[in-house]
């Protein structure tokens, strides 16, 4: 199995600021997934974070609000720009390993 | 897309019963996992099965692939099975997960 740890767990922020969302894996990982689950929903993927090269954004998501960085095999982040209310959800990043997909324990962020 | 259907939505159980959670998908898979989502949020890997039996403590899950569905045996349920249990497909070799919507489980004492 893979073991994930994301930073920070939680967080209140104000409308129109970003928040920068960390994620690290105890294993060096190919694949390195980010998604979003709003509140009382499934989750969604937002993007494939590739190591070496730009993230590929699924459709509705957009590096401009959205954008990524992979810069080692065991390391990404996220960045929630421009915040509005309906950004609060909680953010999973997640690795595939082994042919089964394991998840960080999220982000909740708030946005007022 | 991939379609992924889950039922029911909801389940209400008290504890010992036993349940089934059924996962349905509009097209050809090549993975297919349930997660359970438990009150703090955190997502569990319960089985990676894209087709076949597994069984893991009381926990069993079956996929019929040709016939397109997966079912989530909980027997003997406990409290601590409580939470939201998510099937999730792999249409081609890329590792996105398209997610349905989840059935949400209640185990009363």
């Amino acid at each position: 199995s893979a073991v994930i740890s994301q930073k920070p767990s939680r967080d209140i922020c104000q409308r129109g600021t970003s928040l920068t969302i960390q994620c690290q894996v105890d294993s060096q990982v190919t694949m390195m997934f980010w998604y979003r689950q709003q509140p009382g929903q499934s989750l969604t993927l937002i993007a494939t974070a590739n190591q070496g090269s730009e993230a590929t954004y699924e459709s509705g998501f957009v590096i401009d609000k959205f954008p990524i960085s992979r810069p080692n095999l065991t390391f990404s982040t996220l960045t929630v720009s421009n915040m509005s209310p309906e950004d609060s959800s909680i953010y999973l990043c997640s690795v595939l390993h082994g042919g089964r997909q394991y998840f960080g324990p999220g982000t909740r962020l708030t946005v007022t | 897309g991939i379609q992924v259907e889950q039922s029911p939505p909801d389940l209400i159980l008290q504890e010992g019963a036993n349940s089934t959670l059924r996962c349905n998908f509009s097209d050809s898979v090549n993975n297919l996992q349930w997660f359970h989502q438990n009150p703090w949020g955190q997502l569990i890997n319960l089985f990676y099965i894209p087709s076949g039996t597994k069984q893991n403590g009381r926990l069993s899950a079956t996929t019929v692939a040709t016939e397109r569905y997966s079912l989530l045996y909980i027997s003997s349920s406990q409290t601590t099975d409580s939470g939201v249990y998510f099937c999730a497909v792999e249409a081609s070799n890329t590792g996105k997960l398209i997610f349905g919507q989840g059935t949400t489980l209640q185990v009363k004492p």
